[in-house]
């Protein structure tokens, strides 16, 4: 059974630093990895994917993938309070169009 | 693009009575749909999965005759609660993915149902 494991947190960063989230799995035929957010009563919103190793960036976000270490990790720059939310990996293997969420970390960033 | 929309967005309804609740992509065909539970502080829980056309394949533990999930084409789908009692009571948030290849899935608003 695929696993997904996150750091419930929370993780708190001043205002305008580098927030790092780490997200690790046990499947070594997971093929595609995507962040979402998900504000506090809402729902979770997506914010990146990535399917192949290396970095990829999108505005603040970069996301980071090492398929032989069997991490991804969501870094987010210039930290705003408003990016104050839980975070959730999920995964889903080849050929399977269903993820596999992991239980999400708590990000608080203060002023 | 890539919206998902739910109705309605919050509900109570009296224990023994059936509640449906409605998920539509608005700007996208959806081949599958995805319905969750989701508790206070808890994680999401996947209940369901739906393809269009095709009967809806339940995760273990979740009871299909409870929650009907039908989807009927590729802009909706639809989870009825069927005598719903007070720990039914929970956040259901309804996703899509787009036809094709996309691994992509776009969330719904979700419904908030409170059962007294």
């Amino acid at each position: 059974q695929k696993e997904v494991e996150q750091n419930s947190g929370p993780l708190s960063v001043p205002e305008g630093a580098i927030a790092s989230l780490n997200c690790t799995y046990s499947d070594r035929v997971s093929q595609s990895f995507f962040w979402y957010r998900q504000y506090s009563g809402k729902s979770p919103e997506l914010i990146m994917s990535i399917y192949s190793n290396g970095d990829k960036e999108d505005g603040r976000f970069t996301a980071q993938l090492n398929k032989a270490s069997q991490y991804v990790s969501l870094l987010i720059r210039d930290s705003q309070p408003s990016d104050s939310a839980t975070y959730l990996c999920a995964i889903t293997e080849g050929g399977s169009y269903i993820p596999t969420f992991g239980r999400g970390t708590s990000l608080i960033v203060h002023p | 693009g890539a919206v998902v929309s739910q109705h309605p967005s919050w509900v109570i309804c009296k224990s023994g009575t059936s509640v449906k609740i409605e998920c539509r992509s608005l700007d996208f065909q959806a081949t599958t749909m995805f319905w969750y539970r989701q508790f206070p502080k808890q994680s999401l829980m996947l209940m369901a999965t739906s393809n269009e056309g095709s009967k809806a394949t339940y995760e273990q533990g979740v009871e299909k005759d409870k929650f009907l999930i039908n989807h009927a084409s590729l802009t909706l789908s639809t989870l009825t609660v069927t005598s719903a009692h007070p720990e039914d009571s929970s956040f259901y948030i309804c996703s899509a993915r787009a036809s094709g290849t996309s691994y992509e899935q776009y969330f719904g608003p979700g419904t908030r149902l409170t059962v007294t």
